[in-house]
């Protein structure tokens, strides 16, 4: 159990479009999820935490308008990278926190490769 | 702050060589460390955790034991496989907010 799953896998988009990443926690609820981001052969940076039912709360720079977070229900939270630019180009991947278990361990999904030409 | 000191890579090994890469935390609060591992261009695999002092976690060989004195979590592993040529991240979860903190990543490549 415990599956995550992002889609799409990878994306090319041009500069100035809007692009959708979907998380989805496949066989449990998840009231938290994260965003991150992953620069080539570098570490993953938080950018976000998404609550089920509220306001994404945003690590410091990360721009907020730029990187709309909707956590609609317990099973999906979607990214949307708004007027994408090639600097948007990255890894991106989410992570989910099982509900109602004292377990605070963060399920990975497979992330998402944007492209911005 | 949160952070994590992990070994910077590339570490090269021979098969069978044995396996240490070295991970420290900041000791703030109590947090649940851990090990993932990254296989190119796919996400996070939980490879290994402890959530206390002294706990050792292991997996498909790894081990890495909880060390409060040294605020250590070295990962270990006797016999390397090609199989397990990938990036090794270290974290530390912070259970007041949790979030997850992450090492730089060491890019292991391991040689028939």
């Amino acid at each position: 159990g415990a599956v995550v799953s992002q889609h799409p896998s990878w994306v090319i988009c041009k500069s100035g479009t809007s692009v959708k990443i979907e998380c989805r926690s496949l066989d449990f609820q998840a009231t938290t999820m994260f965003w991150y981001r992953q620069f080539p052969k570098q570490s993953l940076m938080l950018m976000a935490t998404s609550n089920e039912g509220s306001k994404a709360t945003y690590e410091q720079g990360v721009e907020k308008d730029k990187f709309l977070i909707n956590h609609a229900s317990l099973t999906l939270s979607t990214l949307t990278v708004t007027s994408a630019h090639p600097e948007d180009s990255s890894f991106y991947i989410c992570s989910a926190a099982k509900s109602g278990t004292r377990s605070y361990e963060q399920y990975f999904g497979p992330g998402t490769r944007l492209t911005v030409t | 702050g949160d952070s994590v000191t992990q070994m910077e890579g590339p570490v090269t090994l021979s098969e069978e060589a044995f396996l240490t890469i070295n991970c420290t935390y900041t000791a703030t609060g109590y947090p649940s460390l851990f090990w993932y591992v990254q296989y190119p261009g796919e996400g996070l695999q939980l490879l290994l955790k402890a959530t206390k002092a002294d706990d050792k976690g292991s997996n498909k060989g790894f081990e890495a034991t909880y060390r409060k004195e040294t605020t250590s979590f070295h990962l270990e592993k006797g016999s390397v496989q090609v199989s397990d040529s990938a990036v090794y991240f270290c974290a530390r979860l912070n259970n007041g907010n949790y979030k997850l903190t992450f090492g730089k990543g060491t890019l292991l490549t391991v040689n028939p």
